[in-house]
């Protein structure tokens, strides 16, 4: 079975800083990959969606790459703020199966 | 309605007893996903429907696991004869199609089995 590693440890960064989280796995390549924030006591919010034939994708100041090659995405949030800090998932959906299977995620604090 | 809603929000019971959670989803929503969630981990797929059917319930943990969606609207999901290995937020999605597409998730439901 697929199986997703993301970064245990919480990521620290200073606000106005690039942050970048990783997403690894393992098997056979997602048909798809998407990011979710999670905030403490609340579900995931769907944040970017990127295909396996994409190389990049980005929404305002988030930017999502996916090496099909390295079996990695990585997420980046530009000029990041204080309200960035946040619980990160990565999922994958598999071919033909819309269930999605999820990492344990990356915890990002953003000090001012 | 306006968002995926679950209900109750928080729910507590014995060893041994049932219980059963809802999930209303977005109203013009297909599909409806259940998920379980272990503090700090991410969510773990349980089972979906399309509309009223169910082609997917290979992550149901065991057969005291069991969800309907009669007509393919609001969802309920079923643990018979709970065990304390059962205490976890159960949390519902919901997405327009299914497939590449953005799930909304709901609140969730935590479940303490006592």
């Amino acid at each position: 079975s697929q199986k997703i590693e993301q970064n245990s440890e919480a990521l620290n960064i200073q606000e106005g800083k690039t942050a970048t989280l990783t997403c690894n796995y393992t098997n056979y390549s997602p048909a798809y990959l998407q990011w979710y924030r999670q905030d403490p006591g609340r579900g995931p919010v769907f944040l970017l969606l990127i295909r396996e034939n994409e190389k990049e994708k980005r929404k305002e100041r988030l930017k999502v790459t996916f090496d099909t090659t390295l079996k990695q995405s990585l997420f980046h949030i530009t000029a990041s703020q204080p309200a960035d800090s946040a619980t990160y998932l990565c999922a994958l959906e598999e071919p033909g199966r819309r269930a999605l299977t999820f990492g344990s995620g990356t915890r990002l604090q953003v000090q001012p | 309605g306006a968002g995926v809603s679950q209900s109750p929000r928080y729910k507590v019971t014995k060893r041994g007893q049932d219980v059963t959670l809802r999930c209303d989803p977005i109203s013009s929503h297909a599909t409806l996903y259940w998920y379980q969630q272990a503090l700090g981990q991410g969510p773990e797929f349980l089972t979906y429907f399309n509309y009223e059917a169910q082609p997917d319930k290979s992550g149901l943990p065991s057969d005291r696991f069991s969800a309907e969606r009669p007509e393919g609207s609001i969802s309920t999901l079923t643990i018979q004869r709970t065990e304390q290995r059962d205490s976890a937020m159960y949390r519902c999605a919901s997405s327009l199609q299914g497939e590449g597409e953005t799930q909304y998730f709901g609140p969730g439901t935590r479940l303490l089995v006592l």
